[in-house]
Formats: structure tokens, sequence, C-alpha cells
């Protein structure tokens, strides 16, 4: 069965710190991978997302992630944080085989000054 | 213009009672869905409509019913509502179902049963 864990509940970066949030899923076949971010009191919003070629992609808000299939990781990487960063960053994992996405539980970023 | 509106954005209730969430879509898109996201901010999907058609239904209790009266509307009726039932219900969109397809979000409607 698909899975996805984001094995951080949550992570505190200094404002001007890099970041990187983890993203592991478990299925056979390519995926498709997605980042989204939920700020407080909001729906989410797509940050990016990678089905195939460059295993780098570039989002918005100055996020980019890399798919590493060895490692089965979507990892979310920013160089340098903003507090308006804070919020909860989601995963999610699309297929062919299954017409729903597959959520993983969030990571909260908190932002310290 | 708020691409996908839910009214209301609060809805405090006694157990018992019957609600209903109401969410239009001004994007064009086929496809819309209904979210719930607990306490623990874990989202789970409810429903899904294509076209008017439902395409998605989970696991969920006979109490929630969605409705879709054209494809830019996607209603959710919930009846004897449950201590349970409170959390915060997302509707969704996208330009067509399926896996690829980007989702966009309504800003929620946090719903709370006393």
């Amino acid at each position: 069965a698909q899975s996805v864990t984001q094995p951080d509940i949550h992570i505190t970066v200094s404002e001007g710190a890099s970041l990187e949030l983890r993203c592991n899923y478990s299925y056979g076949a390519t995926p498709y991978l997605f980042w989204y971010v939920q700020s407080p009191g909001q729906g989410l919003q797509l940050l990016l997302k990678y089905f195939s070629g460059d295993t780098l992609v570039q989002g918005i808000k100055g996020f980019e992630a890399e798919f590493k299939r060895s490692q089965s990781s979507f990892n979310l990487r920013k160089p340098s944080v903003h507090w308006s960063d804070a919020a909860e960053y989601f995963c999610a994992v699309g297929s062919d085989s299954n017409y729903q996405l597959i959520w993983g539980a969030g990571t909260k970023l908190i932002i310290k000054p | 213009d708020t691409a996908v509106s839910q009214t209301p954005k609060y809805l405090v209730t006694q157990m018992g009672n019957d609600k209903s969430i109401k969410c239009e879509q001004n994007l064009g898109h086929d496809t819309m869905y209904w979210y719930k996201q607990d306490s623990k901010k874990f989202l789970k999907i409810m429903f899904s409509y294509n076209n008017k058609e439902l395409i998605i239904n989970e696991t969920v209790p006979n109490r929630f019913s969605p409705k879709s009266p054209d494809k830019a509307h996607l209603n959710l009726h919930i009846n004897s509502l449950e201590l349970g039932d409170s959390a915060v219900y997302f509707c969704a969109s996208s330009p067509s179902g399926g896996p690829t397809g980007e989702l966009f979000f309504g800003e929620g409607s946090r719903l709370t049963v006393l």
C-alpha cells in the first residue's frame, strides 16, 4: 500500500537559516509528488510538484525539492527562511493506479526571530 | 475574487443538529472535493465529484451527504452531528480528477459540535 511519511512533527528554524523538511514515500512505480503549505487559518496551497524529468524542482516562495528515487524521498528545501514561512507543510503522493492523493501527516515549521 | 469559497467559515452547533456547508469554485474546474482535517492536522478525503458525478466516496458515515447541483458547487450536509465531527472541512477543486491535478483549496469551515 502507498504511504507517505513526514518524520518531523515540527521543526524550529531561526529566521535566515536554511530549511529542509523530509518526506519519504512508499510506492513501487514513479510517483507524482507534491508539497503543499498551509498558513494559519488558511487552506492549502501548492508549493511545487514532481512528475518526471529533472529531479530538482523549483516552486513558489523560493522553495525547491529534490526527488531521490534510491531513497524514496522528496525533501523540501529553502536556503533562507523568512518569518512568513511559519506554517504547516504537507507532502502528498499520487499515482496512476490510485485516483486520490495520499497525504503525509504534516510538519509544522516554527521560525525563531 | 476568491477562487474556492466556502460558507460558513465558522459553525458552532449542538450534538444532534443538522448542518450544511456550501462550496463554490469560479475556476471552471471539473473536479471538486471535500476533505476533513482533524485537530492533529491530518487530512482525510471524504468525497470527490467530477462534473457532478460522485467518483470518490471514502468510508464516511452515512450522516454525511454531498450534493453537487452543478460542477461549480459542492455542498456538504451533515445529519445528527456528533462530537467527533468537530474538525475543519476543506473544499477543493482541480482542473481534472486523478493524481496529477493541482488542488485549489478553500479557506476551510471550522465546525465545532458541543
